[in-house]
């Protein structure tokens, strides 16, 4: 496999529910991202990790919980969402970057999320 | 408050015409830009990028233009293909944000009719 792959694609889940969101690149990058997109909004910024190390985390609910056990697989935990957490997740990779992002994102192909 | 605003949610164009597609920014410290493409069912992927030491960045039928003072930056498409057709993403970075940071717009749908 190449590039950035997700897992699942599709995921309907209850308020109550625990699940987990997949990412897996395959171009030897060391910094991976999971990106927000809702409807009619631009894409959100919700964590970084940069050789396996979070390095942002742009004020997202406890709710979300991301892992990242190697720099090749990042995880997103979700406990107790929300209707409106309802959206699509984009993971991405980049080589990390040193200073200001310069290169490009390479995103996977979401994981729509729909919370009952 | 939205730092990248794409103000047209979506543009429709004859094929073999030209597609502008419009982005405005109000961080003055952001120096880098990249334009991202979206079909359906997939994830953005990287079109063209432009440093704000230049003012236009060409690759094949896709021109990026850059005014600096107007805080402006437009992509343009000729000629557009029907294949053209998707959601065009803005997206600045820079030292205004933090360094892993890009500020998207919220896209504009383009559509190119045969």
């Amino acid at each position: 496999e190449t590039g950035v792959t997700q897992t699942p694609r599709h995921l309907v889940m209850g308020m109550t529910n625990k699940k987990s969101l997949k990412c897996e690149q395959h171009l030897g990058h060391n910094a991976m991202y999971w990106y927000k997109q809702s409807a009619k909004k631009p894409l959100e910024l919700m964590f970084v990790y940069s050789l396996e190390e979070r390095v942002e985390n742009n004020s997202v609910p406890s709710r979300f919980s991301p892992e990242c056990p190697n720099s090749s697989h990042l995880f997103l935990h979700l406990h107790t969402l929300q209707p409106e957490d309802s959206a699509l997740y984009l993971c991405a990779s980049s080589q990390d970057p040193q200073g200001p992002i310069t290169g490009e994102l390479f995103f996977g192909e979401g994981s729509r999320l729909t919370v009952l | 408050d939205q730092q990248v605003k794409q103000n047209s949610p979506s543009l429709s164009v004859q094929e073999g015409r030209i597609s502008i597609l419009n982005c405005d920014y109000t961080n003055s410290m952001f120096d880098y830009f990249l334009w991202y493409k979206k079909y359906p069912a997939e994830g953005p992927t990287f079109l063209i990028s432009i440093s704000s030491i230049k003012d236009k960045n060409e690759d094949g039928r896709f021109t990026v233009f850059l005014n600096k003072s107007a805080k402006h930056l437009s992509l343009h498409i000729v000629p557009s293909q029907p294949g053209d057709s998707a959601v065009y993403f803005c997206a600045a970075s820079g030292s205004g944000g933090s360094n892993y940071k890009l500020t998207f717009g919220k896209g504009t749908l383009l559509t190119v009719n045969p």
